[in-house]
């Protein structure tokens, strides 16, 4: 079974800091890029960061960048988020997703086929 | 930036009716770059639809994306009580790299 499972969330003050992880199974995790998505509080889907299958390519969305880091560990079917300077904003339920990007009939096709639980951030003091 | 605006906010319908439900791109997208997903609460979102109009394995046939260009459209059929929650459209971009629309919750009526 193709499985996603998010941990590492927490309580954490403004200005801290916090690393996610997303531990997948059930796929070759080496042959798909990774995303991570969230969802603040009665508010809709967000897109927070991107990392290609090998780590060498990744993107932020501008809410986050330069304060997360994305990251990943192929040996150990791991996908890594670090976040620091942290923000009441950022309160949020954080999902890993896998991504997919395939060209079918002279076409590319994007989107995220699975999905983790997601774990809570929650910054406050 | 592309921005997707879903309608309605939400949506009310008994089960067996047939839902509609709208996205509209800020501009032009491509096609295979949209899908939908639908996402009940303590739940992961789930893929529905991608390239527009390609139903994700194990989606009901309930279940249509269309449309082009801007306009682009999410037709579920003969409602069941499952069916019954948010749906997003997505579109993959450059800056940022995804963007979601705001939703449209289903409700039953």
């Amino acid at each position: 079974e193709v499985q996603l499972v998010e941990s590492g969330g927490g309580l954490v003050q403004p200005g801290g800091s916090l690393r996610l992880s997303c531990a997948a199974s059930g796929f070759t995790f080496s042959s798909f890029a990774m995303t991570w998505v969230r969802q603040a509080p009665g508010k809709g889907l967000e897109w927070v960061a991107y990392i290609s299958t090998g780590g060498s390519d990744f993107d932020y969305a501008d809410s986050v960048k330069g304060r997360f880091t994305i990251s990943r560990d192929n040996a150990k079917n791991s996908l890594f988020l670090q976040m620091d300077s942290l923000r009441a904003e950022d309160t949020a339920l954080y999902f890993c997703a896998k991504h997919r990007g395939d060209y079918l009939n002279e076409n590319y096709y994007y989107y995220m086929d699975v999905w983790g639980k997601g774990t809570t951030v929650t910054v406050s003091s | 930036e592309i921005v997707l605006t879903q309608s309605p906010g939400t949506l009310s319908l008994s089960p067996g009716e047939t839902a509609t439900l709208s996205c509209r791109a800020s501009q032009s997208v491509i096609s295979s770059y949209l899908a939908w997903y639908q996402h009940k609460p303590g739940q992961p979102p789930r893929l529905l639809i991608y390239g527009a109009s390609t139903r994700a394995t194990g989606i009901a046939d309930r279940f249509r994306g269309s449309g082009s260009g801007t306009d682009f459209a999410l037709t579920i059929s003969r409602l069941e009580p499952e069916d019954y929650a948010v749906y997003y459209c997505q579109v993959f971009g450059s800056s940022p790299l995804y963007t979601f629309g705001q939703g449209t919750k289903l409700e039953i009526k």
